[in-house]
């Protein structure tokens, strides 16, 4: 069965701090996908990014970036100069590509403050 | 618009009462999931269905009920309402091609649900 696990219940930054939100995954499985999204305030789930499992490039989309490292089936995501607007509970998720069902962590909810 | 659209956005019903949650989606997508958050635990996968013909069950598919009207419509009912079944209810599709896209599950705004 595969398993997500976000160990970082809570983490609070001042403005302008880097911030690693980190994930582990479990799976059986050779190829799978993993995912971010972003749940604001307002409540809405945001899609922020997908990594094929045969893709361990890094990749770097303004002040986020995305470090996947199967050698620890990690998916740690980094925001840079982190700002208010970043506040919001941030899930990472896993599916199998045999299965296409999403598997979610319990989130991570970032504060940013001023 | 939106892509991915659920209705109603908020509900409190009552112990006993059944409900439907409806969701429509733009985006073409074959695949249509239904599920719940509750505080601290993510989410929960309560039925997904693949195509019209298809409906499986999810994680905590009990007490719940789906119906796939359409390709675009995957609806959510809960035969009874019971107290702990108040949550946030979320829809998601996806599409099943060879794209970039596959697999990613793109999210309706979501219904809050309270049952009293």
């Amino acid at each position: 069965a595969q398993k997500v696990t976000q160990a970082q219940t809570e983490i609070s930054v001042v403005e302008k701090e880097d911030v690693t939100l980190d994930c582990v995954y479990e799976t059986r499985d050779t190829t799978y996908y993993l995912f971010w999204y972003k749940q604001p305030p307002s409540g809405e789930l945001v899609f922020l990014i997908r990594r094929n499992s045969f893709d361990e490039q890094n990749e770097i989309s303004g002040r986020y970036s995305w470090n996947f490292q199967k050698s620890t089936s990690s998916f740690n995501f980094t925001i840079t100069a982190s700002q208010v607007v970043d506040s919001a509970v941030y899930f990472c998720a896993l599916s199998e590509a045999t299965a296409s069902k999403l598997t979610f962590g319990t989130g991570t909810r970032l504060q940013v403050t001023l | 618009d939106a892509d991915v659209t659920q209705t109603p956005r908020n509900r409190i019903t009552k112990t006993g009462k059944r409900i439907m949650l409806e969701c429509s989606q733009t985006k073409g997508h074959d695949r249509m999931y239904w599920y719940r958050q509750d505080p601290g635990l993510g989410l929960q996968l309560i039925y997904y269905s693949f195509d019209v013909k298809d409906i499986n069950k999810g994680e905590i598919s009990d007490g719940y009920s789906v119906s796939r009207q359409a390709q675009a419509k995957f609806s959510l009912s809960l035969e009874s309402a019971i107290p702990n079944q108040t949550a946030l209810y979320f829809c998601a599709t996806s599409d099943s091609g060879q794209g970039a896209d596959t697999d990613t599950q793109y999210f309706g705004p979501g219904t809050r649900l309270t049952v009293l």
